[in-house]
């Protein structure tokens, strides 16, 4: 079993519709992380949390929202999505050691 | 400005042959430096980070603060090298968030 879970692995969703991409970690770490990978611009951090009661915004916040519903929860919504929100999304855990991330398989969301 | 920068999106090489996948950064204090890697189909991994000072599957990093680089090298490269290279920076020992470079491909022919 991964320790890293996306769902879905990937997703067509039309302009304006509200989409949840969720991730789940049983490794136990405090720390998670949302980024997008898009082509030419590497991964960009969307937000993260370093426990349950800490949220803090990543350098593209606009357009998502987070909710960490538990240490081993953390979900990406996009409230409204557009078109530019289409590329891979990653999840990855970090434990208090700061070693390096884990990453989730990823979500392929595409907007139409 | 806190930034990682990979100028080369693509490096070609043929089996046998060095690898250096470049890295610069811009960060005023100490950095945290690392390199992760996505082969096809895979999720990414950290490949190597420059406190522990290892050698991974033959790959070594060497944080150079006066050029403000910490290049990838191979003496001889792998078919099974061929994925993507991302090089990221840590801005503090505390935070965790890491700055990731616009990645490279390597592709190593036969």
């Amino acid at each position: 079993d991964a320790d890293v879970t996306q769902t879905p692995r990937n997703r067509i969703t039309k302009t304006g519709k509200r989409i949840m991409l969720e991730c789940s970690q049983t490794k136990g770490h405090d720390r998670m992380y949302w980024y997008r990978q898009d082509p030419g611009l590497g991964l960009r951090l969307i937000y993260y949390s370093f426990d349950v009661k800490d949220i803090n915004k990543g350098e593209i916040s606009d357009g998502y929202s987070v909710s960490r519903q538990a240490q081993a929860k953390f979900s990406l919504s996009l409230e409204s999505a557009i078109p530019n929100q289409t590329a891979l999304y990653f999840c990855a855990t970090q434990g208090r050691t700061l070693e390096g991330y884990t990453f989730g398989s990823g979500t392929r969301l595409t907007v139409v | 400005a806190q930034r990682v920068t990979q100028p080369e999106k693509l490096l070609s090489v043929f089996k046998g042959a060095p690898v250096e996948l470049k890295c610069n950064y811009s960060y005023s204090g100490s950095p945290e430096l690392f390199w992760y890697v996505q082969y096809s189909r895979q999720r990414l991994q950290l490949l190597l980070r420059h406190i522990s000072r290892e050698s991974i599957k033959g790959f070594t990093a060497d944080l150079n603060k006066g050029e403000t680089s910490f290049h990838l090298k191979k003496p001889f490269a792998q078919e099974e090298d061929s994925a993507m290279y991302y090089c990221a920076l840590s801005p503090t020992s505390n935070t965790g968030k890491l700055i990731f470079g616009q990645g490279t491909t390597l592709q190593v022919k036969p």
